[in-house]
């Protein structure tokens, strides 16, 4: 559905721990985003990815990181920095860049224990 | 990015009546105006866009329009169904990522 697949569904995190969501997509496109969801404030960029090996920081990027070495996949860590991890991760992708229909994945519900 | 302000955040209307949610933005350079959908925990869907040289775009029940010189636009549904039931967001996109607003959840009423 969509050909962009998140996993897991659900992730718990122990504090101090990095954990890491997975995005994977068959749509032949370049361009990826990570987008952090929290009730009552929309979807806000985390980190996006316009080609391999290459991207960009978005307006929450403190205590998050990424990779983009291959096109296909683009994972995002939390890291222990990111003090206020719980929320609903969403990656998506685009054909060539910001102006393009996005297709989202399903989502990541990350919960500290 | 620079904030889309979107409102309401909440919105009830009988089954039947009409629907509009309004957003506004302030970057200059924004040319790309998308509506997501999201049901209840499913992922965002694109219904309608809009692009800076046109004013309205309308898709069955649901239409867009846009006052580039305001610097606002808006999502009109007619006809609601309960199947409308969801929350709506508008983004604004140009040179960068889409930027969200917060999204209106929207009941419809039966």
């Amino acid at each position: 559905d969509g050909g962009i697949t998140q996993s897991p569904k659900y992730l718990f995190r122990k504090e101090g721990q990095n954990v890491t969501l997975s995005c994977e997509q068959n749509l032949n496109h370049d361009a990826m985003y990570w987008y952090r969801q929290d009730p009552g404030q929309g979807l806000r960029l985390i980190y996006y990815s316009q080609i391999v090996n290459d991207f960009q920081k978005g307006d929450i990027a403190e205590g998050y990181s990424v990779s983009r070495e291959k096109k296909e996949s683009f994972p995002l860590t939390v890291t222990s920095a990111q003090k206020n991890p719980t929320a609903f991760y969403l990656c998506a992708s685009s054909t060539t860049g910001p102006n393009e229909k996005l297709f989202f994945g399903s989502g990541t519900q990350l919960s500290v224990l | 990015g620079e904030n889309v302000e979107q409102h309401p955040s909440t919105l009830s209307v009988q089954e039947g009546d009409s629907a509009v949610i309004k957003c506004t933005y302030s970057d200059s350079a924004s040319n790309y105006f998308p509506w997501y959908k999201q049901e209840l925990g499913k992922r965002p869907q694109l219904i309608i866009d809009i692009r800076s040289n046109v004013g309205e775009k309308k898709d069955q029940r649901i239409a867009v329009t846009l006052n580039k010189t305001a610097k606002h636009f808006s999502l009109h549904i007619t006809e609601t169904q309960p199947e409308d039931s969801a929350v709506y967001f508008c983004a604004r996109g140009g040179n960068t990522p889409l930027v969200f607003g917060k999204g209106t959840r929207l009941s419809v009423i039966a």
